[in-house]
Order: C-alpha cells, then sequence, then structure tokens
C-alpha cells in the first residue's frame, strides 16, 4: 500500500507564478520528509526537507509546508521558472523505527510554460 | 567524488535472460538503497543494505531478484531470469550514516528493457 501520495501526476503552471505541489502520507510515525527533482534520463536529486518539529522550511524560490494533523505537505515554488520543469517526489521518512529507508510518492510532473 | 555510478546505463535483454545491475556508492556512505521507477508506483525501495548487510529486502518482488554487497563499495541487483514486466529504471542511492536524517543521493539509473 502506498505510503505516501501524490494525487496529481502533472501539473502546469505559467512562468512567474506560483507552483504548489502537494503530498499525502498515512503513518502518523513519519517525522522526516523530503522532495526531490528528477530531470529526464537523469536520478532524482535532493531540493528541499523538513522536520515534523517544523510546520514550514524556505530555501529561495522553495517553500514546503508540513500540515502534521492532516498528514499533509505542499511544495510551493515562487516563482516558477521554465528550468523548473521536472519531475518532482515527495518522500517521507521514520527514521529508526522504519530502518532510515524513505517512501517516494508517485511523483508530479511539472510544466513551467513560458 | 563522483557521486553514485551506476552502469550500464541502459540494457536491453531478452526475456529469460540474467541481467546485472551494478551500482558503486558514495565513499564513506553506510547505506546503499536499490530503487524501481515505475509509472503506477513512482520510485519502489526494493532493497537496502547498512554496512554491506542487507537490512530490508521486503521490496524484491520475487525470487527472481537478488542483491548483493561483497564490500563497502559495490553492489548488485541481479534479476534471473528476466521478464518484460521487469521492464523499468532502477536506481541506487546512497546516504551517511552520520546523517541520517538528510538526504539520499541517487545515480543516474539504469533503463532495463526486456524483450
Amino acid at each position: 500500500d502506498q505510503q505516501v501520495k501524490q494525487n496529481s501526476p502533472s501539473l502546469s503552471v505559467q512562468e512567474g507564478r506560483i507552483s504548489i505541489l502537494n503530498c499525502d502520507y498515512t503513518n502518523s510515525m513519519f517525522d522526516y520528509f523530503l522532495w526531490y527533482k528528477k530531470y529526464p534520463a537523469e536520478g532524482p536529486t535532493f531540493l528541499i526537507s523538513i522536520s515534523s518539529i517544523k510546520d514550514k522550511n524556505e530555501d529561495g524560490r522553495f517553500t514546503v509546508f508540513l500540515n502534521k494533523s492532516a498528514k499533509h505537505l505542499s511544495l510551493h515554488i515562487v516563482p516558477s521558472q521554465p528550468g523548473d520543469s521536472a519531475v518532482y517526489f515527495c518522500a517521507a521518512s521514520a527514521g529508526p523505527n522504519t530502518g532510515n529507508q524513505f517512501y517516494f510518492g508517485t511523483g508530479t510532473s511539472l510544466t513551467v510554460i513560458p | 567524488d563522483a557521486g553514485v555510478i551506476q552502469s550500464p546505463r541502459h540494457e536491453v535483454t531478452e526475456m529469460g535472460q540474467e541481467v546485472t545491475l551494478r551500482c558503486k556508492p558514495i565513499s564513506g556512505h553506510d547505506y546503499l538503497f536499490w530503487y524501481r521507477q515505475t509509472m503506477m508506483r513512482g520510485l519502489e525501495l526494493l532493497i537496502y543494505f547498512n554496512n554491506n548487510v542487507p537490512i530490508d529486502d521486503s521490496g524484491m518482488p520475487e525470487d527472481r531478484f537478488s542483491a548483493k554487497m561483497p564490500n563497502a563499495s559495490f553492489s548488485t541487483l541481479k534479476i534471473q531470469p528476466s521478464e518484460p514486466r521487469d521492464s523499468a529504471v532502477y536506481f541506487c542511492a546512497s546516504r551517511s550514516r552520520f546523517k541520517s536524517d538528510t538526504e539520499a543521493f541517487f545515480g543516474q539509473g539504469t533503463r532495463l528493457t526486456v524483450v
């Protein structure tokens, strides 16, 4: 069963606007969350993370929000740029409780239209 | 560091043949993960090692799949015999135990096509 879900397979946004990618999880033991970005023919690369002790983490144009009660996190990209077009994976970990492994969602393909 | 290195980048094989995928993790990393990317399940963890020891192989789909890590700098994922439904992109990733809450670093993947 998928413990991390990304229900939107794709998203299109105009350049300069905000991109919002969503992720839901089911395991309340998850305490660390990450977003990865993947370009075609490349491996996923780390983008930004958030610990469950926070509800927001910012890094330049990228902000991740965590709502623990709703078991939901989102990635905001402002402003969106054409180079942001990629597949974005949400991932979660419960540290030693799950052997330090990461559980990934199915990904959301973002297209930023110039 | 060159990062996580996987070989081959592409593999085309006939059904029934044995396939071996290779991975060299980042030096000093203690965790090694094998993932498979499919449209339906996204990045699916197959198996992971800690200090060369397999910790959890519950994601390995069938007995046709096996993985080894003979030393800290090399791991293999073997499929024997291969089937068309094994066609996917397989990723290897590694992470340091000193940063257990941080990200894993991925290789570029091996695109496997079984015909």
